[in-house]
């Protein structure tokens, strides 16, 4: 079982970058690094997922480093929108979805 | 389109009375989970299925069951709800290992 373990909380600026830093020091070799948003009273969302180096979509890019002992999420230039909360996730037995506490993050402007 | 979705969006239940919960899908994934997440609290799974095969885990009370009569459905049976089981109820599908999952908007359950 891969433990993820990310700060509580974290408050922004809109416009600004932001980058969520996540450790899972166990994690398997076959394990890839998932990051999901989740919204008040909705569902968690799929943001990115990697193995190494870094992953780009339209919303993140996900930095993870050779040991992939951790991995950095990075919102760029964010809006009072992207207030959420952040899990950086594991996986059990490579199929269920594990949870960690997450991140909230809070954006003012 | 929503591609799960779970009815009702919101439960009033007694103490003690039984009450299901369902999850349907529209994308013939292989894969359901039950979640249970309480206020302020990560996602905590209950059990999933893939395809016919159940997987329940270890903490997970007796007093949750689940049953998946087809592909698309999947139903949560809390058999005698306390207190405690009050929490959002969310129900996600997937293809198979490290798939992207995707979550249905989630049943709030109170118990009275």
């Amino acid at each position: 079982l891969a433990k993820t373990t990310q700060p509580i909380s974290m408050d922004s600026y809109e416009g600004q970058e932001v980058n969520i830093t996540c450790s899972h020091n166990n994690i398997a070799t076959n394990d890839y690094i998932t990051w999901y948003q989740q919204f008040p009273s909705q569902g968690p969302r799929f943001i990115i997922q990697g193995y190494k180096t870094k992953v780009t979509n339209e919303v993140a890019s996900l930095f993870i480093p050779a040991d992939r002992k951790s991995s950095t999420l990075s919102l760029p230039r964010v809006s009072l929108s992207d207030t959420a909360v952040y899990y950086c996730l594991g996986y059990q037995a490579g199929t269920a979805l594990i949870f960690g506490k997450g991140t909230t993050l809070s954006v003012s402007s | 389109d929503a591609m799960v979705i779970q009815n009702p969006r919101y439960q009033v239940t007694q103490f003690g009375k039984p009450v299901t919960l369902s999850c349907s899908q529209t994308l013939n994934h292989n894969v359901m989970y039950w979640y249970q997440q309480k206020s302020s609290q990560a996602p905590k799974l209950l059990f999933h299925y893939y395809d016919k095969d159940f997987n329940n885990e270890a903490d997970t009370p007796d007093n949750f069951q689940s049953r998946r009569p087809n592909t698309s459905f999947c139903f949560l049976d809390i058999r005698s709800p306390g207190l405690g089981d009050a929490a959002m109820y969310l129900c996600a599908i997937g293809q198979g290992p490290q798939e992207t999952q995707y979550f249905g908007p989630g049943t709030r359950l109170l118990v009275l």
